[in-house]
């Protein structure tokens, strides 16, 4: 059983534009995590939000955690071709967890 | 500092035959994780070694899989024999800390094709 669900599972849009990833559960997590994926290499962590309603921002990139801490999303403002890439998010369950579960991901393309 | 490191970059090998793949963990970090990622499907946790022991293989899809870290440093995971479905993008991955919102740093993967 998949416990995080990402949506959409592709994503195609024209440089400048905004960008949205969702990552939802029924399950609460005690923390969720934001990869990043290039082709040939392994996840990249980009952030770990861990408070319910916490919201994070990198650069042009601001990530949410869902008050009952159950879903998560990432978004993007005025995408470059650089935002390139494969979109993961994972999550503990408990906070002396050691398994990330992962969602499926998030394949974005930024056209020039 | 030297990542995690994985070897080979790919494999492709016949039904029925054994394959292993190595993982070198970050220098110092004592937890290491292999996980899994089948065409189509997310990825998934097999297993997470604390040193040299396994304290956590519940993930591990089959008795065809056996993985080891002797000494406590590099793991290999061994499949034998494969079978069509093993195929995928399998993940080491390590850390220094287990509590809280720590980051596991993950190797390039191996690519493994049964064919």
């Amino acid at each position: 059983t998949q416990l995080l669900e990402q949506s959409p599972q592709f994503l195609s849009i024209q440089e400048g534009e905004n960008l949205t990833v969702y990552c939802n559960s029924s399950s609460v997590f005690s923390s969720l995590q934001w990869y990043r994926q290039e082709p040939g290499e392994g996840p990249v962590l980009l952030v770990t939000v861990v408070t319910g309603g916490e919201v994070k921002k990198l650069k042009r990139l601001t990530f949410q955690f869902g008050d009952a801490r159950k879903d998560s999303s990432l978004h993007i403002t005025a995408a470059q071709p650089g935002d390139t890439g494969l979109y993961l998010c994972a999550g503990f369950l408990r906070s002396n967890d050691y398994k990330l579960s992962f969602g499926a991901g998030t394949t974005v393309t930024v056209r020039a | 500092e030297a990542g995690v490191t994985q070897f080979p970059s790919h494999s492709v090998i016949e039904k029925g035959q054994t394959v292993t793949l190595r993982c070198d963990p970050i220098s110092g970090h004592d937890n290491l994780y292999w996980y899994r990622r089948v065409m189509g499907k997310e990825i998934k946790f097999l297993l997470h070694f604390v040193k040299e022991s396994k304290q956590d293989e519940s993930g591990m899809p089959n008795n065809r899989f056996l993985a080891e870290r002797t000494g406590g440093t590099y793991s290999t995971l061994k499949v034998q024999p494969a079978e069509l479905e093993d195929s995928g993008v399998y993940f080491c991955a390590s850390s220094q800390v287990l509590q809280g919102a720590y980051e596991q740093y993950f190797g390039p993967g191996t690519r493994l094709t049964v064919t």
